[in-house]
Parts: structure tokens; C-alpha cells; sequence
């Protein structure tokens, strides 16, 4: 049982565009969400968090978005750079439990 | 360095053996996790340390799966009687603790059971 979805494998942007990576969650207790991203060989770096009482968090070139009513949230990256090229994974936990659900991973692509 | 370690980076055993799988974390990090991810899979949790606690062992697939976590700092996973099913990238992570979630990565150890 997948309690954190993230639907699309994979997906291909233009340098410059933005891009847009989702994630779907069926467990209402998450209360705290993270996008990590990885390289190949080398473990997952995280990236931004937010917190189930926000609906949007942004740090630079990225932004965090929830929707805790349809149990989204979407990671937009403004602009892609080729250097963004990696796996991005979607995580959550519960009540500060430090037991963490990761999603299956998106690949993004940036074409230069 | 200063971040997390692990060894070795490959190993390649014989179905049927036993390996063990070292993690390091960062120095002051009072939880660890380890993980696996089969190819074409997420991340699987395994097992998680928090400071003294009894660790939550509840993403080991088997019996076959272990670890420990000597005076709170490396820790080892050990896989009796490899199956071709058990090759994957073992991931450790470690954290602060509070509960935030953010954890730190090591960079793997790529498990290939012939």
C-alpha cells in the first residue's frame, strides 16, 4: 500500500521553464511533507519541507505547495536548469515521528 | 569528512552468504535510518535508531535482516543467506531528531547477490 504517490516517472522541461513535479498522500495523519533529490550514486539531499499548517512554502528557485484537502502537493522548480536534472522524491511524516515515507521518485530531465 | 559513510560503496556476494553493512553518521546525530531501493523501486525503509529507544524494526522484510547501533553511533545491517531478491543500494541516513523529518544520506552500498 503506496501512502505516498508520485504518479508520473518521469519529465522532460526546457532550460528556463518551470517545472512541476506532484505527489498524492492517502494517510491524513502526515502533517509534515519533504522533497529530497538525488544524484546517481550519491544518497537523496533534501530540499524543502513544509508543514501541514502551511499551503506553501518557497525557498529560491523552489516552492512547495499542499493541498491538504485533496492530499497534494506539487514541487515547482522556477527556472529549470540543466543542473536540476536528478530524481526528486516526496516524503512525509507524522506527529514528529521520525519514521519517513518516501514516494517511488520522479526523474526530471532539463534540456538545455 | 563530515557527513554520512558508508562501506562498503559495492559489494557482490554469493547467494546464500552473509554481509554486513556499515554506516557512520554524521557525529551528534541522535537518529538513523536505513533504507533500500531496488531498482525501478522508492525508498523502502528498514529500520529506524532513535537515541536509546528500541529501534522500530518494522520495514524489515525478514528475519534474515538485522542491525545494531553500537554506543549510539555506526551501525551495521546484517543480511543472513542473501537472495538474489535482496540486491539493491543500501541507503543510511542520519538526523538531529525533533521530529522535522530533514535527514542526511549516505551515499550507499550497491548490493548485488549472484
Amino acid at each position: 500500500d503506496q501512502q505516498v504517490k508520485q504518479n508520473s516517472p518521469s519529465l522532460s522541461v526546457q532550460e528556463g521553464r518551470i517545472s512541476i513535479l506532484n505527489c498524492d498522500y492517502t494517510n491524513s495523519m502526515f502533517d509534515y511533507f519533504l522533497w529530497y533529490k538525488k544524484y546517481p550514486a550519491e544518497g537523496p539531499t533534501f530540499l524543502i519541507s513544509i508543514s501541514s499548517i502551511k499551503d506553501k512554502n518557497e525557498d529560491g528557485r523552489f516552492t512547495v505547495f499542499l493541498n491538504k484537502s485533496a492530499k497534494h502537493l506539487s514541487l515547482h522548480i522556477v527556472p529549470s536548469q540543466p543542473g536540476d536534472s536528478a530524481v526528486y522524491f516526496c516524503a512525509a511524516t507524522q506527529g514528529g515521528y521520525q519514521k519517513v515515507t518516501f514516494g517511488i521518485g520522479t526523474k526530471l530531465q532539463v534540456i538545455p | 569528512g563530515a557527513g554520512v559513510s558508508q562501506s562498503p560503496s559495492n559489494k557482490v556476494t554469493e547467494k546464500g552468504k552473509d554481509v554486513e553493512l556499515r554506516c557512520d553518521p554524521i557525529s551528534g546525530h541522535t537518529a538513523l535510518y536505513w533504507y533500500r531501493q531496488s531498482l525501478g523501486q522508492g525508498l523502502e525503509f528498514l529500520i529506524y535508531f532513535q537515541g536509546n529507544s528500541a529501534p522500530d524494526k518494522s520495514g524489515l522484510p525478514s528475519d534474515r535482516f538485522s542491525a545494531e547501533r553500537t554506543g549510539g553511533s555506526v551501525s551495521t545491517l546484517t543480511i543472513q543467506r542473501t537472495q538474489q531478491e535482496d540486491s539493491a543500494v543500501y541507503l543510511c541516513a542520519s538526523s538531529i531528531g525533533g521530529g522535522t523529518g530533514e535527514q542526511y544520506f549516505g551515499p550507499g552500498t550497491r548490493l548485488t547477490v549472484t
